[in-house]
């Protein structure tokens, strides 16, 4: 089944220690996306790809990069977590032509010691 | 910027009873969305709407786009126990960047059996 992987499902990691998340798909969409979703909240965009073009939010922190080396894959570093990082942290992907119909992984779950 | 006012923001029903949610906006939105999450997994799309005034089912799902193009409903008719999970709405405007979606607040739904 065509889907989008997430891994890990669950990282743990302690203030401060870089950390990367990992993001494929077999859908062969364009468009992939990251999002960060604390509890009780709506998911909250921190940036997208439109194929290899990288589209950063305004209020996404320097903390958070990302990297995209082909169409299957994406990846989320953050460099210097803080408490405030942890959170569930989505991917998801969409076709050029219908953006809105987006598809979402099960998501990793970050705890910051 | 562009907000998506939900409501309700839960609802704790009897298994049976049908349902009813809605979306309004200030600001006009060319699509709106619907998605389910459920615990510990990504959000789900349940339907799209391209066109003021459409109306669609999927299954015990309705959703109409509201003819104004600032509101949307979705009501889900004879409720099951596997309904349960976070409903949100989103919209996504054609001024927006590409992809970009607004969610609301989320509808968190629970059925007593």
């Amino acid at each position: 089944d065509a889907m989008v992987i997430q891994n890990p499902r669950y990282q743990v990691t302690q203030f401060g220690k870089p950390v990367t998340l990992s993001c494929s798909q077999t859908l062969n969409h364009n468009v992939m996306y990251w999002y960060q979703q604390k509890s009780s909240q709506a998911p909250k965009l921190l940036f997208h790809y439109y194929d290899k073009d990288f589209n950063n939010e305004a209020d996404t922190p320097d903390n958070f990069q990302s990297r995209r080396p082909n169409t299957s894959f994406c990846f989320l570093d953050i460099r210097s977590p803080g408490l405030g990082d942890a959170a569930m942290y989505l991917c998801a992907t969409s076709r050029l032509s219908r953006e809105g119909e987006q598809f979402f992984g099960p998501g990793t779950r970050l705890t910051v010691l | 910027g562009q907000q998506l006012n939900q409501s309700p923001q839960s609802m704790f029903i009897q298994e049976g009873e049908d349902v009813s949610m809605n979306c309004t906006s200030s600001s006009i939105f060319n699509t709106w969305l619907w998605y389910k999450q459920e615990p510990g997994e990504g959000p789900v799309l349940l339907i799209a709407l391209y066109k003021a005034g459409e109306l669609t089912s999927n299954g015990r799902l309705t959703a109409q786009f509201g003819i104004t193009r600032k509101d949307s409903f979705l009501n889900i008719s004879a409720s099951i126990p596997s309904d349960v999970g976070i409903y949100f709405c989103a919209g996504r405007s054609g001024s927006s960047n590409t992809g970009k979606l607004i969610f609301g607040q989320g509808t968190t739904l629970q059925v007593k059996p």
